[in-house]
């Protein structure tokens, strides 16, 4: 049974380009979050999806950032005009359904730089 | 809304010695208790956590941790630690009607022959 998968690990932006970060949950697992690693610091949550709906975006940047997770295909973090300050990794999770003590897995995230 | 404190940034302990790493939260309503390990450049893997029962929990690698209520506390040990140990260490709490896990800001275990 693959893992929480990620891609690209590595992505490298100039200042005002898009990043799209993806992420494809482990096999029967229907909820995703996503999480931000600033340097030297704990993860932080950013937020939580369904297939097709955002249940939790109240750790998301209210501008540039957004993130969906359709019917169909992976869960996807979109970032418009990046700058410095959003250089960090970007890991998702994912767990089989809102259980109390549900372990998240991780993936093994995308490390964002921009230049 | 909970917190998690893991106030040693840094553990630097010898091969074959044992080390702890602090772990405090604050809640106002039942927790559940989560150490994740990070080695370099990899994502978080889940080494135990704490739901319910007993207040002692084990990884199958050998370290161990203890929920302490009354103190609020988590700590993470390992009596005797090898080089592989050598990782980030992040303590996580989440609130029993919650979904987000809050972590802290991690301790690097480094260890050195």
């Amino acid at each position: 049974n693959a893992g929480v998968m990620q891609n690209p690990r590595h992505l490298v932006r100039r200042r005002g380009q898009e990043a799209r970060l993806r992420c494809s949950p482990m096999k029967g697992h229907s909820h995703v979050y996503w999480y931000r690693q600033l340097p030297e610091e704990g993860l932080k949550f950013m937020v939580y999806l369904q297939k097709e709906n955002i249940i939790d975006e109240s750790g998301m940047p209210k501008e540039r950032f957004s993130a969906e997770f359709p019917k169909e295909g992976p869960s996807i973090l979109r970032i418009q005009q990046v700058v410095r300050g959003d250089s960090a990794a970007y890991f998702c999770a994912s767990s089989p359904e809102r259980k109390r003590g549900d372990e998240q897995f991780f993936g093994p995230g995308t490390r964002l730089t921009v230049l | 809304a909970q917190s998690v404190t893991q106030l040693d940034s840094q553990v630097p302990v010898f091969e074959e010695a044992p080390v702890e790493l602090r772990c405090n939260y604050s809640s106002s309503v039942s927790v559940y208790l989560f150490w994740y390990v990070q080695y370099p450049n990899q994502g978080l893997q889940l080494l135990l956590k704490y739901l319910s029962g007993s207040t002692l929990v084990e990884s199958i690698n050998g370290f161990e941790a203890e929920f302490n209520k009354s103190q609020t506390s988590f700590h993470l040990r390992k009596p005797s630690v090898h080089i592989s140990d050598t990782a980030e260490y992040f303590c996580a709490v989440k609130g029993d009607s919650s979904y987000k896990l809050i972590f802290g800001s991690g301790t690097r275990l480094l260890v050195r022959p």
